[in-house]
């Protein structure tokens, strides 16, 4: 069955610092990968996707995530983290199985400390 | 500026009462969706609509109900079935075609009082 796990539900990170959001799909075809972010009392808002053109794939708000086969993982990553940038992040996978159905995974809240 | 918008923001609801969420798009998206959110659960599908006049069920759609009688309107109806129906519940919309990412409303708080 094809499922997305995100590991961490929370994360904390110093300003300034790495961000790291781990994200991991299972599926038995080639999927399409996704990162939202939701601010509190928001809808989500779309980071970046991966569609089959390049693994390594570049968002907004300097975001990016790289999309490693092998490990079957599409983890995001941002080199200096900003206070702006304390959000929920989820990730999620589109699958084209006749009905092209999007499965989230739990997200992961990310606190930056100052 | 094209987007999705849901109204009200807030709505609160009485034991047995039904309650409809609105959902208006002006993107020209042919498919819109209506997800559930609940702290730690990510989000669930209710229902989804690929074009006008049709629409599927999805993981949790028991106690809920929808229309599609215009492109842009996809209006969710929370009926007094729905046994836990407080939750942040959120419109979407995408082209079709799996490449596309989803468009999101800002979403509808409903509260059982």
């Amino acid at each position: 069955a094809q499922s997305v796990t995100q590991l961490g539900s929370h994360v904390s990170v110093s300003e300034g610092a790495l961000v790291l959001l781990r994200c991991n799909y299972s599926s038995s075809v080639p999927p399409y990968l996704f990162w939202y972010v939701q601010y509190p009392n928001q809808g989500l808002q779309l980071l970046l996707k991966y569609t089959s053109a390049a693994t390594l794939v570049k968002g907004i708000n300097g975001f990016e995530a790289e999309f490693k086969k092998s490990e079957t993982s599409f983890h995001l990553t941002k080199p200096s983290a900003h206070m702006s940038d304390a959000a929920e992040y989820f990730c999620a996978v589109t699958l084209n199985t006749g009905g092209f159905k999007t499965i989230f995974g739990a997200g992961t809240r990310l606190f930056v400390k100052a | 500026d094209g987007g999705i918008t849901q109204s009200p923001k807030y709505l609160f609801r009485k034991e047995g009462q039904n309650v409809t969420l609105s959902c208006e798009q002006n993107l020209n998206h042919d498919a819109m969706y209506w997800y559930r959110q609940d702290p730690g659960q990510g989000l669930r599908l209710i229902y989804y609509s690929q074009i006008v006049n049709d629409f599927q069920k999805g993981d949790i759609a028991e106690g809920y109900s929808v229309s599609r009688e215009k492109k842009e309107s996809f209006p969710l109806t929370v009926t007094s079935a729905q046994k836990n129906p407080t939750a942040f519940y959120l419109c979407a919309s995408r082209p079709t075609g799996t490449n596309y990412g989803y468009t999101f409303g800002s979403g509808t708080r409903l509260t059982v009082v």
